[in-house]
């Protein structure tokens, strides 16, 4: 069966790094994009950008540019997310999803990524 | 970029009654290929969001009928006939049709 399966929880200072992943199981990695998605503790969700499984190319929101790497490692179908640089405001969950080009929608989404930054 | 209204931003309901929410698109979302790529989410506490209808009214693999999407242009309706208790959470309405894709603000559904 299709799953996303992310990385587990990270806590980290400002001014640090991280970098989830997203693993891709059940079908062929590169025939779907993968969109990333924020949601702040209790908000709403907030689109972030995606990339091409197929060529590498990201793309991202202009709220997310600068510091927001979105990166592919196809030969084990994960799909990366690194955030430099980490301001408090960064922390969410994040989640990774299969957009369905055809119906344009996500129809498969990772359990989250819960990203803690505290000094 | 393109504002999605939800209404109400919480929908009390009886449980085995409809519910209802709207969400309206501050343009069209009619894409120049004549598809409208409008879709609603549901998202469980502590869970990820999951995709109950795209393309304004498809419902996806295995989503009860109960689940009933309408709308065109820039006006869109999710209705849930007989609300159960795993319907409850936040609905959120999407919008794939411009650039950049936005979320709606949500509608958390709860029991009366």
């Amino acid at each position: 069966q299709i799953q996303l399966v992310q990385s587990g929880p990270e806590l980290k200072k400002p001014g640090e790094s991280v970098k989830i992943s997203c693993k891709a199981s059940g079908y062929t990695f590169t025939d779907y994009a993968m969109h990333w998605v924020k949601q702040a503790p209790g908000k709403g969700l907030k689109w972030m950008g995606w990339i091409n499984t197929y060529t590498g190319k990201p793309t991202y929101a202009d709220d997310f540019k600068g510091r927001f790497v979105f990166s592919l490692e196809a030969s084990a179908s994960t799909a990366n997310l690194q955030i430099s640089n980490l301001k408090n405001e960064d922390t969410a969950t994040y989640f990774c999803a299969r957009f369905h080009n055809n119906w344009g929608s996500f129809d498969y989404w990772g359990q989250g990524v819960m990203v803690t930054v505290s000094s | 970029d393109v504002v999605l209204t939800q209404t109400p931003v919480a929908q009390p309901v009886t449980l085995g009654d409809q519910a209802s929410i709207s969400c309206r698109s501050s343009q069209s979302l009619v894409h120049s290929n004549g598809n409208t790529y409008l879709e609603w989410y549901l998202q469980k506490p502590g869970q990820s969001p999951q995709l109950l209808i795209y393309k304004v009214s498809n419902r996806f693999s295995g989503v009860p009928d109960r689940f009933i999407g309408s709308g065109s242009g820039s006006d869109f309706t999710l209705k849930i006939s007989r609300v159960e208790p795993e319907d409850l959470g936040v609905y959120y309405c999407f919008q794939a049709t411009h650039d950049p894709p936005t979320f709606g603000s949500g509608t958390k559904l709860e029991i009366k």
